[in-house]
This record gives structure tokens, C-alpha cells and sequence, in this order.
């Protein structure tokens, strides 16, 4: 089955910085990979996904981009803001089934 | 309506008893699905309805029992449970995709503790 690995588990930045978190996947199979913000108490909200015949996708202040090759995805939040602070899930999906991340932890400072 | 609808919020119950969690979607998903979610870990995947069918059950003990009566509706049965089976339980729903692009919205989750 698919395996995704998900770095950092916890990442801390100062409002208005930047913040990348990196996933990688196991299955060259997997096509579809959506990112998902968890808020405490809350259940995980869909924020951007990349399908695997696009490289990159931008929404605002949030990109997602895709290494096939590599077997690599990345989020990058710019001009992150308190309200970014939450749990990122990654995944990643094979024969319609999602595989998640462990989760990062993002903090934003003010 | 793109919203995934989940009761009870919060539920406490004790290992004899019999309770139901229920889930609505009215966004016309044909798939819909029942995850459990400990503190600080990911989604694990429970089962996976398909046209009302059940389509996957990741190996879930017969103490939780799914149950999907139409299109719109999905029913966690729950019995005889553990402390251990103590966790977030989300829900969520999508278009059956026959590609493998699984846009998965999920409700807010009922927080289930039992003692």
C-alpha cells in the first residue's frame, strides 16, 4: 500500500514569514494529493490539492507543488498569519483512497 | 450546501451500551465515509460506502457496525465498546471518482469517550 512521510512534525514562525512543509510518497500510482488544515475541535478542512499531471498550484497566499519523479509535494504558506496556526495533514490517493501524513503542527507567533 | 453535518458532538457512553452516530450530506456525494481519529495522529480510514454499498472495511471490529440508509445518510452503529475505542470520529463524503481524484470533505466530528 501507499506510505507518506511528512516533515516537519512541528514548525514555529513569526507572523509574516513563510512556511513550507514537505511530503513524500512511496506509490508512483498515487495521482491526486490534497492538503487538509485541521483547527483544534474541528474536523480537517480541504485547502488546495494538486493532481499529478499539473507541477505546481497557487491559491493566494498557498502553493502546492509536485516532484513526480522525486515522489515529493510540498505547501508553501507565504505571509503566514495567526489564524494559519492549525495541523497540516498531507495525503496522498491510490485507487481512491486517501493515505495521510502524520500531521506538522504550525505555529505562527505574532 | 457544501457542508458534511455530524451528531452527536460529543458523546459518553459506557461498554454496555448502544449508540449511533449519524452523518448527512446533501452536496449529491455517492461516496461517504467513516474514520477515527486519536489525539495528534492522522485519519485512519474505517469503511467506505459506494452507492450505498459497503465498498471497504479496513478491518474494523463488529462492536462498530455502518450502516448507510440512502444517498444523503451515513449511521455509525456502536456496541459493547472499549475505553480504547475512545476518539474523534469524522466523516466524510465525495464524488465517486473513477480516476483516483478523491476530493474528500469531511464534517466536524463527533469527540466519543468511553469509560
Amino acid at each position: 500500500g501507499e506510505n507518506v512521510e511528512q516533515h516537519p512534525s512541528t514548525l514555529s514562525v513569526q507572523e509574516g514569514d513563510s512556511a513550507v512543509i514537505k511530503c513524500t510518497y512511496s506509490d508512483s500510482a498515487s495521482n491526486y494529493f490534497p492538503w487538509y488544515k485541521q483547527e483544534l475541535g474541528k474536523g480537517p478542512q480541504l485547502i488546495i490539492d494538486i493532481r499529478s499531471n499539473v507541477g505546481e498550484k497557487k491559491d493566494q497566499r498557498i502553493a502546492v507543488t509536485l516532484n513526480k519523479t522525486a515522489k515529493h509535494f510540498s505547501l508553501h504558506i507565504t505571509e503566514t498569519q495567526p489564524e494559519d496556526s492549525a495541523v497540516y495533514f498531507c495525503a496522498a490517493t491510490l485507487y481512491s483512497t486517501l493515505t495521510f501524513g502524520k500531521g506538522t503542527m504550525l505555529l505562527v507567533s505574532p | 450546501d457544501t457542508e458534511v453535518t455530524q451528531t452527536p458532538k460529543h458523546l459518553v457512553m459506557g461498554m454496555t451500551n448502544k449508540k449511533s452516530l449519524k452523518c448527512e450530506q446533501h452536496m449529491g456525494h455517492r461516496a461517504m465515509y467513516w474514520y477515527k481519529q486519536k489525539a495528534k495522529k492522522p485519519p485512519e480510514l474505517m469503511f467506505v460506502y459506494s452507492y450505498e454499498k459497503l465498498s471497504i472495511n479496513e478491518s474494523v471490529p463488529s462492536r462498530f457496525s455502518p450502516e448507510c440508509p440512502n444517498s444523503s445518510l451515513l449511521n455509525l452503529h456502536l456496541h459493547a465498546l472499549q475505553p480504547e475505542d475512545s476518539a474523534l470520529y469524522l466523516c466524510a463524503s465525495s464524488q465517486v471518482e473513477t480516476g483516483g481524484f478523491n476530493e474528500q470533505f469531511f464534517g466536524p466530528g463527533t469527540r466519543l469517550t468511553v469509560l
